[in-house]
Formats: C-alpha cells, structure tokens, sequence
C-alpha cells in the first residue's frame, strides 16, 4: 500500500448524495486507476487516467466521474445516478508505458475506501 | 475476447502443503502476467510478474508462478504454505490493445489451516 492512500476508509452516504472519494500517490506515476470491488466479481475499472487532465472510461463508468488536475491526485465521485453503490473502491497507479520501457504496467494499490449506501 | 480464468473460487491446504493456484488466460501475443494478494480489507499487493524469459518467476513471500505458453497459463505456487498466506488472490494479464490496463481474474480465496 506504501505511496498510495485513500481517505477515507469507511463512508457512509444516504441515498440521493454525491460524495468523493480521494486517491493521493506520491510515486510520481504517470498514470492513476479506479476500480470497484464486488463480493466474487473481481475488480472492475471504473476510470483511468494516464496523464493529467486526461482520462478514460473504463468499464462501468456510469454514475461515476473522476479528474485530474494533479499529477498526484484522482479524486472519484460518486453520483446520485449510481444505481448500486455499495462496493470496495480500489485507487491504483502505474509508472505509465511512455516511461515504462519494459512496459510491464506493474499498478500499485491503495488501502481502499469501503462504501456504504443508507 | 481477452480474458483471465480462475477455475477454482476457493482453495483448501494444510499447513506446510505445497499450495498451487490456478490461472488460465486468452490473449493474442506475447503475454505480461500478474500475480496480486488481497489480505481482508486491505488494497491490493503485488506479488510477481512474468514479462519475458525464464518460465518460472520468483516473488514476494516465496511464492512462484509458472508460465505454461502451450497450456496457457500461469499458476501460482509455493512449496510450503503458511495459514499467514491465507488472503485472496488475483491473477491478471494485460490489455494487448490498451496497455496501461490490466484484465483481472474474479480471485480464489486461500484458505491454510493449521
């Protein structure tokens, strides 16, 4: 987990808010990953972001939305139009493949923020 | 379609057994392969890699994997398990079109018991 954290650890949110969770990396990685966490489905991406003030959606983007205005940080939102937003949410990040000359893509997790829909 | 299979959602061992935790994908080319370790609650840690070269890749708390190109898969081992190693754990490949991204297997559960 060393050079990624989340905050906060526990979030309780009612029905109908929005709320952000943070994703702070001090690894000097180019690029920065959310993925949600299902009991028996894996991880799925969320966002990705491979340079500031860029990224992409990934897999299950709706009702989600993410930015990247710093290098170190990509802050997750959680919108009202999630249907189901109870899950673990992973943030992660890589050196990115433009310095990565072996390209091997190694991400690096966060502690994670568990999310709880009242 | 590009994939990471984890045939077996839970795997029971005996303290001081050899333990092996399967892994399978489909990817065209050359694969780059990832073991991870989930410990309750906890983030993702990163275990081993296979990029190129020697079949068998050692990692982090003794455990190794073995990359099978014909068999398609990288199943990871360790000669002597601990009930410490119990945790969750994940296989992935990466994405062969979008390489900053990683394709996950759903994970199998370790269970040690002593």
């Amino acid at each position: 987990d060393g050079g990624i954290t989340q905050s906060p650890k526990y979030l309780f949110r009612k029905e109908g808010q929005n709320v952000t969770l943070s994703c702070e990396q001090n690894l000097n990685h180019d690029a920065m990953y959310w993925y949600r966490q299902d009991p028996g489905q894996g991880l799925r991406l969320i966002y990705y972001s491979q340079i500031v003030n860029d990224f992409q959606k990934g897999d299950i983007a709706e009702g989600y939305s993410v930015s990247r205005e710093k290098k170190e940080s990509f802050p997750l939102t959680v919108t009202s139009a999630q249907k189901n937003p109870t899950a673990f949410y992973l943030c992660a990040s890589s050196i990115g493949a433009d310095r990565d000359f072996l390209r091997t893509d190694t991400q690096y997790f966060g502690p994670g923020t568990r999310l709880t829909v009242l | 379609a590009q994939s990471v299979a984890q045939p077996e959602d839970q795997v029971n061992v005996a303290e001081g057994n050899p333990l092996t935790v399967k892994c399978t994908y489909s990817v065209s080319g050359n694969p780059y392969l990832f073991w991870y370790v989930q410990y309750p609650n906890r983030g993702l840690q990163f275990l081993l890699k296979y990029i190129t070269g020697d079949n068998l890749v050692k990692g982090s708390y003794g455990f190794e994997a073995e990359f099978n190109k014909s068999q398609t898969s990288f199943h990871l081992k360790k000669p002597s398990a601990l009930v410490s190693d119990s945790a969750l754990y994940f296989c992935a490949v990466r994405d062969m079109y979008d390489t900053d991204k990683l394709i996950f297997g759903t994970g199998t559960r370790l269970q040690v018991f002593p």
